[in-house]
Formats: structure tokens, C-alpha cells, sequence
């Protein structure tokens, strides 16, 4: 089965901390993606690795940025956190091509104060 | 552009009826289409695609869908509901190589009553 691991459930920040959410998928995707969902908006895209230091931004990049220095992991980083930003983060990873799904993570509810 | 709409944001049902959740795309393309489900606190899990093979596709749980290029609409239904099918429902196209434009709709909500 394909896991996608996110590094916490929940998390409480203050405005203007950096933050950073983590996620770890085991089964070689080469797509990997972070999403930001919010009651009502469904899922929209934050940013998009097809590859190893390659990235896209995708809907809503603004305010955040992305690493992806290994294959398994793709980082988001809030480098100054608002309030606006209190939402849930849920990452997802995929083959690459048009028929094949996305897996999701838990996900991570932010709270920033 | 593609985009989706699931046209309620909220369905009630008695256990034991059938369930009908509605969408409808919007793709220039032949697209790929996807029902996933998010319980309470839960990531997001795979229901069923449609990728261009039988326009009736069957997933988990007893959940069916059916694509109509004509009416562009992929409806999910299940016959009978179950309490533990009291869920999130998210209705998804995709139309590019790299799967990095999926749309996502608004999401339904189900209630189960017993």
C-alpha cells in the first residue's frame, strides 16, 4: 500500500514564525503536491514537484515556498506565518500521467495565533 | 480550463437508501475523473477514477459511477447507505500528462440518519 506520512497532525504557530511541514511518500512517485483545503473552497494547489528540485506553483503559492531535496519528501515552508494561513495542509503524491491518482496524507491542521 | 461542480454541498439520507451525489465537469479535453472520500479528520481516499474505458466504473465500497460525455456529469450512487458511509465526497477532473491540474469540487457532505 502506498503511505504518504506527514510530520504532525495538528500545530499551533504565531504570526510571523517559520514553519515547516513535512511529508514522506514510500512508493517512488515522481509527483508530489501540497494542497490547502478550507470548508467550502475544497482542495486547492499550493505548489507541484514533478522531480527532485523541481517545482510549480500552483493556485494559491503565495506566502509559501517548497523544498524537495530527496525523491521521498517534499517540504512546505510558511516563512512568515499569518493568520490567513490557518487552514488545513494536506500533501499527495502520484505517478506521472493523466489516469493515475493522487494518495493523500492525513494531513496537518495549522493553527497560527 | 477544467473545472468541477458537485451541485449540493449537503445530502441527508436514511441508512439503508440509495445515495446519488452530483457532479458536473467541465474539461476541453478527454479528461480523467475521480470520486474520493475524507472522513472526519482523515486524508483523502480513492473511491473510483474514470480514465476512458467503460463509462460505468465501480469503486470501494458498493459506490458506483457513470460518465456522460453528453450531459458532463459523473454522478456517484450507491444503492443502499451505510452509517459508515456518513462522509466528505470530493469529485475531481484532470486533463494534463503530469496530473499537476486537478480540479477539485466544493465537496458534498453525506449524512447517514439511522
Amino acid at each position: 500500500d502506498v503511505k504518504v506520512t506527514q510530520s504532525s497532525r495538528y500545530l499551533v504557530k504565531r504570526t510571523g514564525e517559520k514553519v515547516f511541514l513535512e511529508c514522506v511518500q514510500d512508493m517512488d512517485h515522481e509527483n508530489m503536491f501540497w494542497y490547502r483545503q478550507d470548508p467550502g473552497l475544497g482542495l486547492r494547489l499550493i505548489y507541484f514537484s514533478y522531480d527532485v528540485k523541481m517545482k510549480e506553483k500552483g493556485d494559491i503559492p503565495e506566502g509559501y515556498s517548497v523544498s524537495r531535496e530527496k525523491k521521498e519528501r517534499f517540504s512546505l515552508i510558511l516563512e512568515s506565518a499569518s493568520t490567513n494561513q490557518t487552514s488545513m495542509y494536506l500533501c499527495a503524491s502520484s505517478l506521472r500521467g493523466l489516469t493515475y491518482e493522487q494518495y493523500f496524507g492525513p494531513g496537518t491542521r495549522l493553527t497560527v495565533t | 480550463a477544467q473545472s468541477v461542480t458537485q451541485l449540493d454541498s449537503h445530502v441527508s439520507v436514511s441508512e439503508g437508501t440509495p445515495v446519488l451525489l452530483r457532479c458536473n465537469y467541465s474539461s476541453s479535453y478527454s479528461p480523467s475523473l475521480f470520486w474520493y472520500v475524507q472522513h472526519p479528520n482523515k486524508g483523502l481516499q480513492l473511491l473510483l477514477k474514470y480514465t476512458s474505458a467503460a463509462t460505468l466504473v465501480k469503486g470501494i465500497n458498493g459506490f458506483e459511477a457513470e460518465f456522460k460525455k453528453s450531459e458532463t456529469s459523473f454522478h456517484l450512487t450507491k444503492p443502499s447507505a451505510h452509517m459508515s458511509d456518513a462522509a466528505e465526497y470530493f469529485c475531481v477532473v484532470s486533463q494534463t500528462y503530469n496530473n499537476n491540474d486537478m480540479r477539485f469540487g466544493a465537496g458534498t457532505r453525506l449524512t447517514v440518519k439511522p
